[in-house]
């Protein structure tokens, strides 16, 4: 069975503070990785797929790398309005579904 | 906006009842998922229809099914309702290809007292 794991659980940011968000997974052939942003009470909402090791994307003030066992959400310089819960998801090669991650919540300060 | 609707926002109902919740996919997507997710659970993968046929099941309960229409739109009946069933349900759309990103609804929040 697909499986992920987040880390760290919560993270608290000042304004301009960069850190980075983790996520290991282990899945039966992975089909494609993915990282969502969720606010309170709203759909998650897609930011990045990611699809073989050594792959990049960017957007904005986040970046998100993959390698063979996890992946990394590099938040860049954050603003409050960055402030949001950060969903890894998998998809393996059996099926369609997305296995998902607990979650990190990130906060950031003004 | 996604391009994924889901009604009603929020319902609130007994133990006991039966509810149906109902998802509109986005314009050309065939692929239609449910997920729920809860305080203690995460999100949790219950079940997926593709052009009105089952594809694949997570854990979703007997007690919990659901349907693709013709028009593409999905319903998902929770009968017997629990405590425990209380929870964010969403629905989630794409078009199924080699690699599938998937775009999530709103959601309904559902509270069973």
């Amino acid at each position: 069975e697909d499986q992920v794991t987040q880390s760290p659980e919560a993270l608290r940011l000042q304004e301009g503070e960069s850190s980075s968000l983790n996520c290991s997974y282990t899945v039966s052939g992975l089909r494609g990785l993915f990282w969502y942003r969720q606010d309170p009470g709203k759909g998650p909402e897609f930011l990045f797929t990611l699809y073989s090791a050594g792959e990049e994307k960017e957007k904005e003030r986040l970046k998100a790398t993959l390698t063979k066992k996890e992946s990394f959400l590099h938040i860049t310089a954050p603003k409050p309005e960055d402030s949001a819960t950060y969903l890894c998801a998998v998809q393996g090669s059996n099926d369609y579904k997305l296995s998902f991650g607990a979650g990190t919540t990130v906060t950031v300060r003004a | 906006d996604s391009g994924v609707t889901q009604t009603p926002k929020h319902l609130i109902t007994a133990t006991g009842q039966r509810v149906t919740l109902r998802c509109s996919p986005r314009s050309g997507d065939l692929s239609v998922y449910w997920y729920q997710q809860s305080l203690d659970q995460g999100l949790q993968f219950l079940i997926q229809y593709y052009n009105g046929e089952e594809r694949a099941k997570g854990n979703i309960l007997e007690r919990f099914s659901a349907q693709q229409f013709p028009d593409l739109h999905s319903e998902l009946n929770l009968s017997s309702l629990e405590l425990g069933d209380s929870a964010l349900y969403f629905c989630a759309s794409s078009v199924e290809g080699q690699v599938d990103t998937q775009y999530f609804g709103p959601g309904t929040r559902l509270l069973v007292l």
